[in-house]
């Protein structure tokens, strides 16, 4: 277990819709990355936060958003859902500043799948 | 042209072989490699890393980095079953380093 918790697990939605995802990092941790991971694309890096303020983005769609908390939970909306947006969203957590330690590692919870209709 | 290239598999050898898992990438400016380990319907999780070129061993697993080929390999000797996984290789930079790459990830499955 990473210490990080992601919700809901599963999602089922029809296009055009709108779903909010959620992640609780691990005890301590103040970065939070969001990744989508797709079987053509691979593991993509979507938006990072630190300490509630976003500090690197990746090729995030506008069409997708996200915040951080006060108590350093995250959210991801996705709106606007078309059918490629089905994917496994992966929420990661780290200690630093830096995004990623020393040692490299990003702690990733379990994923939320995502299954737009 | 993706910066990190990995053959996705799958790739299937009998338990006790080596096996041998790599990437080749394209931006220079990587200094940090990495390679995760992702169980089915887990998370990825770190199983080594390596600052720049060089090798580095834990048990059974031997990471490899050869920046001037822009080339990275994971070997794993004395394979067992519950090393069936898949495999992703992850690298950045010092001024991206919030921003890990990752390969596509390859497949990986080892017959009792």
């Amino acid at each position: 277990d990473s210490g990080v918790t992601q919700t809901p697990k599963h999602l089922i939605t029809a296009t055009g819709q709108r779903v909010t995802l959620r992640c609780s990092p691990r005890s301590g941790d103040l970065s939070v990355y969001w990744y989508q991971q797709s079987l053509d694309q691979g593991l993509q890096f979507l938006i990072q936060y630190y300490n509630g303020e976003e500090r690197a983005k990746g090729n995030i769609l506008e069409r997708f958003s996200a915040q951080q908390f006060p108590d350093l939970h995250s959210e991801l909306n996705l709106s606007s859902l078309e059918l490629g947006d089905s994917a496994l969203y992966f929420c990661a957590s780290s200690e630093g500043l830096a995004g990623v330690s020393n040692t490299g590692e990003l702690f990733f919870g379990e994923g939320s799948r995502l299954t737009v209709l | 042209q993706k910066e990190v290239e990995q053959d996705p598999g799958p790739l299937s050898v009998p338990e006790g072989a080596i096996v041998s898992l790599n990437c080749t990438y394209s931006n220079s400016a990587f200094q940090y490699f990495m390679w995760y380990r992702q169980y089915s319907r887990k998370g990825p999780e770190l199983l080594m890393y390596t600052y720049s070129s060089g090798n580095k061993e834990d048990g059974r697993f031997t990471a490899q980095v050869d920046k001037s080929s822009k080339y990275i390999s994971l070997f794993i000797r004395d394979s067992q079953p519950s090393d069936s996984a898949t495999y992703l290789c992850a690298m950045n930079s010092i001024q991206g380093a919030q921003k890990l790459v990752f390969g596509q990830g390859t497949r990986l499955t080892i017959n009792p």
